[in-house]
């Protein structure tokens, strides 16, 4: 099916853990981006990409890595991960504007 | 810091009567654009309105821009329970596609 696809849905972890979320996209989008949703606060950009090879900081980057090697693809990496950072969060493509909105993940870490 | 405010933060209505929903936002704007999200689920894009359009209609969404107030309006009419949702503004600003999102209202709709 084509689409927005995150995994995974549900993690739990242990501070000081290396945790790695996917995201993959189906139409070839140029732009991808990370969000997290925290009670509150809504949704605060962390990392975009308008191309494969091209990343730029959000309103939150600290504590996270992106990398874009092909289009489709658009990892998040905790490189140490801390309560602060439990939440749920969402990948999003664009072409054109609007945004498409992947199912999220729900992290928890410990 | 978030571009966009919601107002209200929470919003409970009966099912048929219309339901109003506010953004406010910080900075010139390309583009305003409205999401739902269902619980537990992503967002789905309901209607975009660029910052040259005042109003917007999509079945029973209309859609208010005011960029001299930086302001703009939802409006859901004859409301279902299906509406129950949370629903975000998104602001894009003009040379790139980065969406910056309010903190959303919580509609429910009462049976």
């Amino acid at each position: 099916d084509a689409g927005i696809t995150q995994s995974p849905r549900y993690k739990i972890t242990e501070t000081g853990r290396q945790v790695t979320l996917m995201c993959h996209q189906t139409w070839s989008h140029s732009y991808m981006f990370w969000y997290r949703q925290d009670l509150g606060h809504g949704l605060r950009l962390i990392y975009y990409s308008a191309a494969a090879d091209i990343t730029d900081k959000g309103e939150v980057p600290d504590g996270y890595v992106v990398s874009r090697s092909k289009t489709e693809n658009f990892p998040l990496t905790l490189e140490s991960a801390t309560r602060s950072q439990t939440s749920v969060y969402f990948c999003a493509s664009s072409e054109g504007i609007r945004g498409f909105f992947g199912p999220g993940t729900r992290l928890t870490v410990l | 810091s978030q571009q966009g405010e919601e107002d209200p933060q929470a919003l409970s209505i009966q099912e048929g009567e219309n339901a109003t929903m506010n953004c406010s936002y910080k900075t010139s704007i390309n583009n305003l654009q409205w999401y739902r999200q269902n619980s537990g689920r992503g967002l789905v894009h309901l209607i975009l309105i660029r910052s040259n359009e005042r109003e917007k209609h999509s079945g029973r969404l209309r859609v208010t821009l005011d960029t001299s107030k930086k302001s703009s309006s939802l409006l859901i009419t004859a409301s279902r329970a299906a509406d129950t949702a949370s629903y975000f503004c998104a602001t894009a600003n003009f040379g790139n596609e980065k969406l910056t999102f309010g903190t959303g209202t919580r509609l429910t709709i009462i049976p």
